[in-house]
């Protein structure tokens, strides 16, 4: 089972940040978050990970909660084509990734 | 940036068939996974490969064998192709070394078995 709790759906304007809620509660000490999407037909696209301190790349920002149950996956400028199925991954014991359901963004004009 | 390529986009096939999906990374990636995604399901790991030849089960083995004869190709193979195996495929590779390595996609093989 996935070790992530994602809401199901959620949309944004166009223009606006988009702030993606996960909370991973029983996550341990080593473990990495991982945020990747996918775009309807297409292969998942990695966007970014990291372990308790915050990230940030050309793509997107990740903010961990101190006591790293949780996690923020921030689009600053959401565009029509960030439309997708955003995921956030624990990798379980075996090192496996294990998606869940994701949350579907919409990006509304 | 990493290329992770899937020889079809789609796939049609015959139950009884022997299909191979072929899957092929230019990073010089130790690891490469296979997995299929069905609606409600997730993505579902099949099997995975830490090296040359080198292979190792994963969830849903069942139905599947694969071949890692280079550092850069690993093909799935469905010996018997059933209806049920109709799915769309992934491929990823990842570095070995860090645990924390993600793991890179390709666009996807939607196989359908008549």
């Amino acid at each position: 089972d996935a070790k992530t709790t994602q809401p199901p759906s959620m949309d944004c304007a166009e223009g606006r940040a988009a702030n993606l809620p996960c909370n991973h509660s029983t996550i341990s000490g080593n473990e990495y978050v991982y945020w990747y999407r996918q775009i309807h037909s297409q292969g998942p696209q990695y966007i970014i990970h990291g372990l308790k301190n915050n990230e940030t790349n050309e793509m997107a920002s990740l903010i961990i909660t101190e006591d790293r149950k949780s996690s923020t996956l921030i689009l600053p400028h959401a565009t029509l084509r960030d439309t997708a199925v955003y995921y956030c991954i624990v990798r379980d014991s075996w090192g496996k990734f294990q998606f869940g359901a994701g949350t579907q963004v919409v990006v509304t004009p | 940036d990493v290329k992770v390529t899937q020889s079809s986009r789609y796939l049609v096939k015959r139950t009884g068939e022997k299909v191979f999906l072929e899957c092929v990374q230019d990073m010089d990636h130790e690891n490469m996974f296979w997995y299929r995604q069905d609606p409600g399901l997730g993505l579902r790991l099949i099997y995975f490969s830490y090296d040359v030849k080198m292979k190792e089960k994963g969830d849903i083995p069942e139905g599947y064998s694969v071949s890692r004869e280079k550092k850069e190709r690993f093909s799935l193979i469905l010996e018997s192709a059933s209806t049920n195996q109709t799915s769309m495929y992934l491929c990823a590779s990842s570095l070995q070394g860090a645990s924390n390595q993600p793991q890179h996609f390709g666009d996807g093989t939607r196989l359908s078995i008549l």
